[in-house]
């Protein structure tokens, strides 16, 4: 049973540029949730969808950052420009249902020079 | 306010020595309690969770949580610690009906050979 797919693994960019995270849930799982894990701030929840609808983007930072869910087996996170600030290892994690464990994926660690 | 607290932020234990792993929550609603391990460049891996019943849990790899709610506090515990639990841990919490999950800071485990 194949896990949270994430790509790419690694990401080194400069300033300014657009970077594109991509995920693939676990097959069945309606809930997919985008994470961001720093040293200062832990882990903290940037957005999360329900049957590909977003639900609550109330953490993510700024409009520089979106998500969508085009399909129930991808989904992508974006930020344009990039800003050194947003170095960090994004998380994508996926559940059956509110009544399930959440699974993660390996994550992608993102380094804006 | 909803909340998790790991108020260790290191512990260091002697390999063949128990662990206990402290976690303690806020919550207005009968909390789902998590437990997550973290390998270095990994995600987090689920290692038990509790949603009601036995309040004593039993997870992988050997470890185990009890759910108090009058301390409220989910503890986790291992009887002996291998030099390969080395790592970091998550302490989560959510409910029925709640699609976001709160994470702790982590507690980082070192073990002495």
């Amino acid at each position: 049973d194949a896990g949270v797919i994430q790509s790419p693994r690694h990401e080194v960019t400069e300033m300014g540029q657009e970077v594109t995270l991509r995920c693939k849930p676990i097959s069945g799982h309606d809930y997919l949730f985008w994470y961001r894990q720093t040293m200062m701030r832990g882990l903290e929840l940037l957005i999360y969808f329900n049957n590909n609808v977003p639900i609550d983007d109330s953490g993510m930072p700024e409009d520089r950052f979106s998500a969508k869910m085009p399909n129930a087996s991808f989904s992508t996170l974006k930020i344009q420009p990039s800003e050194p600030r947003d170095s960090a290892v994004y998380f994508c994690a996926s559940r059956r249902d509110s009544n399930q464990p959440q699974h993660f994926g390996d994550g992608t660690r993102l380094s804006i020079l | 306010a909803q909340s998790v607290t790991q108020p260790d932020i290191h512990i260091t234990v002697s390999e063949g020595a128990s662990l206990e792993l402290r976690c303690n929550y806020s919550y207005g609603a009968t909390p789902y309690l998590f437990w997550y391990v973290q390998s270095p460049g990994q995600g987090l891996q689920l290692l038990l969770k509790y949603f009601s019943g036995d309040t004593l849990v039993q997870g992988i790899k050997g470890f185990e949580a009890e759910f108090k709610r009058s301390q409220s506090s989910f503890n986790l515990r291992k009887p002996s610690v291998h030099w390969s639990d080395a790592t970091e841990y998550f302490c989560a919490v959510g409910s029925s009906g709640t699609y976001k999950y709160i994470f702790g800071t982590g507690t980082r485990l070192k073990v002495l050979a």
